[in-house]
């Protein structure tokens, strides 16, 4: 099962590109990334999937390396509700389905 | 659509009762999941179903903990005796596997053993 490697927080000011990587240097070539976030209290929330291609959704964008040994989030204009925990995942094969495995992700702080 | 609903939200006991958590996947969603979370360990998958039959248990603690979805809609998370080492936020999800493994999570049970 590939892993991922995350720094353990960042942070960044309102209104601005918050970027954060995520190395998953064994990564497969049909395992996916994932990103989900858990905002204080909450359960965690999806926000975006990529094999190889980039990907845009209403939330963010997600750029994966040609090598697809990292990747980026990248949460173009950060609001102060974009505080969260950001968890980078590779998807994990159990049983038949596909189980993403959340590490500890990045404590991402937005200030004002 | 309501979203995944677990209840009790918030669950004190002591060492030793039985402790239920409940959990309602949204509508239409086949696949199952229990999860644990705490600081020390992060969030840890538990077990988890597909079409109410139980695929992986092998995150389950020990034999204090079981996992039943008797059908599509109703999933209960036992442990008992319960010991303060369990206490933890449990979060329920669920997913319609076959079109995305997008995971929809509950609230979460926030639960104290004394």
């Amino acid at each position: 099962d590939a892993k991922t490697t995350q720094p353990p927080s960042m942070d960044c000011a309102e209104g601005r590109a918050a970027n954060l990587p995520c190395n998953h240097s064994t990564i497969s070539g049909n395992e996916y990334v994932y990103w989900y976030r858990q905002i204080h209290s909450q359960g965690p929330q999806y926000i975006i999937h990529g094999l190889k291609n980039n990907e845009t959704n209403e939330m963010a964008s997600l750029i994966i390396t040609e090598d697809r040994k990292s990747s980026t989030l990248i949460l173009p204009h950060a609001t102060l509700r974009d505080t969260a925990v950001y968890y980078c995942i590779v998807r994990v094969k159990a049983g038949g389905s596909y189980i993403p495995t959340f590490g500890r992700g990045t404590s991402l702080i937005v200030h004002p | 659509d309501a979203g995944v609903i677990q209840s009790p939200r918030h669950e004190v006991t002591e060492m030793g009762q039985e402790v239920t958590l409940r959990c309602k996947p949204i509508s239409g969603h086949n696949s199952l999941f229990w999860y644990r979370q705490t600081m020390m360990r992060g969030l840890e998958l538990l077990i988890y179903f597909n079409n109410n039959v139980p695929i992986d248990d092998s995150g389950m603690p020990e034999d204090r903990f079981s996992a039943k979805m008797p059908n599509a809609s109703f999933s209960t998370l036992k442990i008992q005796p319960s010991e303060p080492r369990d206490s933890a936020v449990y979060f329920c999800a669920s997913s319609f596997s076959q079109k995305s493994d997008e995971q929809f999570f509950g609230p979460g049970t926030r639960l104290t053993v004394l």
